[in-house]
Parts: structure tokens; sequence; C-alpha cells
């Protein structure tokens, strides 16, 4: 195992500016997760993937926030018309489909600055 | 409704002192799992344990031990005879499917100085 993925580390942007972050999970994990963690808070669940189907969407994953998984594979996460609200780290995870799924693969996560 | 507490924020022990980390949790449903979970300085969360709520079994393993009490929507984490390796934030949280979709509590942070 590689491990799950994310790129960038560290993402500076101006309010307003479009941003996309990308997620590889661990190979032959079905399921992708996108999680938001604010400073002093526990990640909070944005949406998640089987294979290339997006099954469930968060209330905090506001119309600027679209997630795709194009062909099951890796996943990214784009944010349109950043606020300083959108400040955080987002978080990947990934789990396997069958066996072995009652752990959650988190990867290091991007850091997102709206200044 | 979902909700993980961690009244906690932070703690912080000398070496070689027990460290306890309490989590109440809040659920209508009776198939539930609970899980802890480690965020050290490089920020990546690291699995410690999951429970299924018809499992109240104590688990121990090596320096760190769990508690889960139903009676009490409790699921306490002990580590023993702490180090500084320890240093991070824990995390408790709650699913109710199994799978990824996790509510997590805000974290207690744990500070071990030598």
């Amino acid at each position: 195992d590689t491990g799950v993925s994310q790129d960038p580390r560290h993402k500076i942007t101006k309010r307003g500016q479009n941003v996309t972050f990308r997620c590889d999970p661990i190979s032959e994990h079905n399921r992708l997760y996108w999680y938001r963690q604010t400073l002093g808070q526990g990640p909070e669940f944005l949406t998640y993937f089987q294979n290339e189907a997006q099954l469930e969407k968060s209330r905090l994953l506001s119309d600027r926030f679209s997630a795709e998984r194009p062909k099951g594979s890796f996943s990214t996460l784009e944010i349109q018309r950043t606020e300083q609200g959108d400040s955080a780290m987002y978080l990947c995870a990934s789990i396997p489909g069958a066996s072995g799924r009652e752990k959650l693969f988190f990867g290091s996560g991007t850091q997102l600055s709206v200044l | 409704a979902q909700k993980v507490t961690q009244a906690q924020t932070e703690i912080s022990v000398v070496e070689k002192e027990d460290v306890t980390l309490d989590c109440v949790y809040e659920t209508r449903d009776t198939t539930y799992y609970l899980f802890w979970y480690k965020q050290p300085p490089s920020g990546e969360l690291v699995f410690l344990i999951r429970r299924n709520s018809f499992d109240e079994q104590n688990e121990i393993s090596g320096r760190y031990s769990w508690n889960f009490q139903k009676s009490t929507s409790s699921f306490n984490f002990t580590i023993t005879a702490s180090q500084v390796v320890d240093s991070a934030v824990y995390f408790c949280a709650l699913s109710e499917d199994s799978w990824g979709k996790l509510q997590f509590g805000a974290g207690t942070q744990v500070v071990v100085t030598p």
C-alpha cells in the first residue's frame, strides 16, 4: 500500500478564485470520502463515492463545491469563488469495498488558506 | 441525530502517567459503530479501534485500553504509562453504517512532557 495521496499539501488563494484538490486513494479501494477539518474541530463529512458514483453529499457542500471521481480511481474536489470561510484542511480517505472495511485510510490533507 | 462529545479540550501529563480520554455519544440507532483515531502533528488520521454496539467487551492493545458502556453512552480511551510519542489529538467518532461516514467529536489534545 502506498497510502492515500493528496495534492497539493498547501494552497493559498485569494478570495473569489477557484481551487482544485486531488486525491489518489489506495489502489482497489472502492469507496472514497472527502472531509473538511477546521482548526480545533474534528473532521466533518462532505461527500463520498462508490467507484465513480457520488452517493451522498452533506449539506455542508454548497453549490460552489463539486467533486468528481471520473474513472473510479482518483478524485478531485473543486471550490469555485472561494470565501474566507472555506479555509480549512480538506481530507480524503478511502476504504476497501468488501473485507477490511472497518477502518478509513486517510491522506495527509490539503490545507487551504483563503486570503 | 448523531452527536459525539469530547469534553476535554486538552490534557497535559508527564511521561509515564496514565491518561483517560472521555467520549460520550448520542444516536437513535440500535446498531452503530464507535471509533478512535489519532492525529499526530503530521496531520494524517490514524485508526486505533472500532467497536460495534453489540460488543461491550473492553479491549486492551498494548498500552491502550478502551471502556465501552452503553448504559452511559460512553466509549472512553486510556493510555497507560504515556510516552512523548503519544502526544497528538485524539478523536472519538460514531458511524451508523459501518463504512466511512463518521461523525467526529471535537478531539482532545494530549500533551506528554518528558
